[in-house]
C-alpha cells in the first residue's frame, strides 16, 4: 500500500468549500504536493508546501500542514464545477521522488 | 509556468511490437525526469527515474530490459516499451524536475500523459 493515505471521494455542492486530507509516514519529507488531474489528462501541480510551514494560500487554495500528525489538507473555496477531478496529495522523498496518494475524486455537484 | 510535453498522446500497437514515448520539458532544462504508469483509478507508480547522460535508475520489480530509458539531452527523455503485451497497456507519465529558468528544481512538472493500447 502507499505510505501516502487519502480518502477516496468527496463530493460537494457548487459554491460550497471542499477540503482534501492526507496523512503521510515520512517525517523528513521536505516539501509536500497538491496536484489535480482531469480526465485523460496529466498531473497539474497547484499547489506545494515547505515543510516548515503551517499554512500556505493561493487564491481559492488553502494549504494546512501539521506536521506533528503528520497531515495535510487542501480547502478550496467557493468550489466550481470545473474542479471537478482527482486531487492526489504527494510527499517528496531523497533523491527527488515523489510518493503519491491513491488520489480523491472530487465530484462537485450543482 | 514550466511546460512539459509527450508525444504520442495516445498509440495502439500490436502484441510484440515496440513503443517509443518522449516526453519533454518545452521551456525549461531536465537533468532529471521520471517515468510513472497509472492504473485505472489508482495512483501513480514510479517505474524510473531518468537522468541526462548516464543510465536510468529503476524501481524495484521493474524490468529494466523492458522498459528502455534514454535521456540523451536536457530536454528529452524517451521510454520505449519493448516487446509490447496487453498487460503493458496503461497510462504513461512522465515528469520533469528543472535546473534553471521557468523550472523549479524543488518541484516536478508533469507531462499530459500517453495512453498505450497494446492488442
Amino acid at each position: 500500500g502507499e505510505d501516502v493515505e487519502q480518502s477516496l471521494f468527496l463530493s460537494v455542492r457548487e459554491g460550497d468549500s471542499s477540503v482534501i486530507n492526507c496523512t503521510y509516514t515520512d517525517s523528513s519529507s521536505t516539501y509536500l504536493y497538491w496536484y489535480k488531474q482531469e480526465p485523460g489528462a496529466g498531473l497539474q501541480l497547484l499547489t506545494y508546501i515547505f515543510s516548515n510551514m503551517d499554512m500556505k494560500q493561493d487564491q481559492r487554495l488553502t494549504v494546512l500542514l501539521n506536521k506533528k500528525d503528520k497531515h495535510l489538507s487542501l480547502r478550496i473555496a467557493d468550489t466550481q464545477t470545473g474542479d471537478s477531478a482527482i486531487y492526489f496529495c504527494a510527499e517528496r522523498l531523497g533523491d527527488y521522488k515523489l510518493s503519491f496518494g491513491a488520489g480523491t475524486t472530487v465530484t462537485v455537484r450543482a | 509556468g514550466a511546460v512539459v510535453s509527450q508525444h504520442p498522446s495516445r498509440v495502439i500497437c500490436k502484441s510484440g511490437t515496440s513503443v517509443k514515448i518522449e516526453c519533454r520539458s518545452l521551456d525549461f532544462q531536465a537533468t532529471t525526469m521520471f517515468w510513472y504508469r497509472q492504473f485505472p483509478k489508482k495512483s501513480l507508480m514510479l517505474m524510473a527515474t531518468s537522468n541526462e547522460g548516464s543510465k536510468a535508475t529503476y524501481e524495484q520489480g521493474v524490468e529494466k530490459d523492458k522498459f528502455l530509458i534514454n535521456h540523451a539531452s536536457l530536454t528529452l527523455s524517451t521510454l520505449t516499451v519493448t516487446s509490447a503485451h496487453p498487460e503493458d497497456s496503461s497510462f504513461y507519465i512522465c515528469s520533469a524536475r528543472g535546473t534553471s529558468g521557468k523550472g523549479s528544481t524543488d518541484t516536478q512538472y508533469f507531462g499530459p500523459g500517453t495512453r498505450l493500447t497494446v492488442l
